[in-house]
């Protein structure tokens, strides 16, 4: 069983550029969310992706957008990038979509930078 | 929107001590709610999950719906319990597989 994966590990981007996270879901699981983990605080939820679609979105901006492809990986595209967009992206993959709430794994992240 | 409060940022406590980590949120439909961890260098990962009603690696987390509170609690804190703890309520109040995480608690054990 592979785990969670996320690429890169680490990137530094300047104010205005553009960005693309990805993650690769652990083996047999359908659903990916992201969260975004600002210094000291929780992780705040994105979206989530349930077979390739938009399964539902926190309180995050439309230049933050993302993919879910038929092996369930999933891309974070985030446009226009801000100063406060610096944070640790995480991946998290699950099986299932609506209803109950099933166990998440949690990618290592991916550390951005905006200069 | 779901709001999740874990009031103490650090918590420092001796080997042997209970260990106490509150946590109440603004509500929940779901029965659903978790306490992920994050050791050093780790990943965040489960801990606990309410409705399995389990204890892991000695703790328990006791929800009140009256309070809305769902405290995460060990009654003999080890060195290894050092970590960052997180609890994550549904991010809606019907669930829909997804989390709302709060501020998190730094634990650390003193020998």
């Amino acid at each position: 069983e592979t785990g969670v994966t996320q690429s890169p590990t680490h990137l530094i981007k300047t104010r205005g550029q553009q960005v693309t996270l990805r993650c690769s879901s652990q083996s047999g699981h359908n659903t990916v969310s992201w969260y975004q983990q600002a210094l000291g605080q929780g992780p705040q939820f994105i979206f989530q992706y349930y077979r390739e679609e938009e399964n539902g979105r926190g309180n995050f901006p439309p230049r933050f957008s993302g993919l879910q492809f038929p092996n369930y990986s999933s891309e974070l595209n985030v446009n226009a990038l801000e100063l406060d967009d610096s944070a640790l992206y995480l991946c998290a993959s699950s099986l299932g979509s609506s209803g109950a709430i099933n166990e998440q794994f949690f990618g290592p992240g991916t550390r951005l930078t905006v200069l | 929107a779901q709001r999740v409060t874990q009031p103490e940022k650090l918590l420092s406590v001796f080997k042997g001590a209970p260990v106490e980590l509150k946590c109440n949120y603004s509500y929940s439909g779901s029965p659903e709610l978790f306490w992920y961890v994050q050791y050093s260098r780790q990943r965040l990962q489960l801990l606990l999950r309410h409705i399995s009603r389990e204890s892991i690696k000695g703790f328990t987390a006791d929800l009140n719906k009256g309070e809305t509170s769902f405290h995460l609690k060990k009654p003999f804190a080890q060195e290894e319990d050092s970590a960052m703890y997180y609890c994550a309520p549904p991010y809606s109040y019907y669930g829909n597989n997804r989390l709302a995480f709060g501020k998190g608690n730094q634990v650390v054990v003193i020998p």
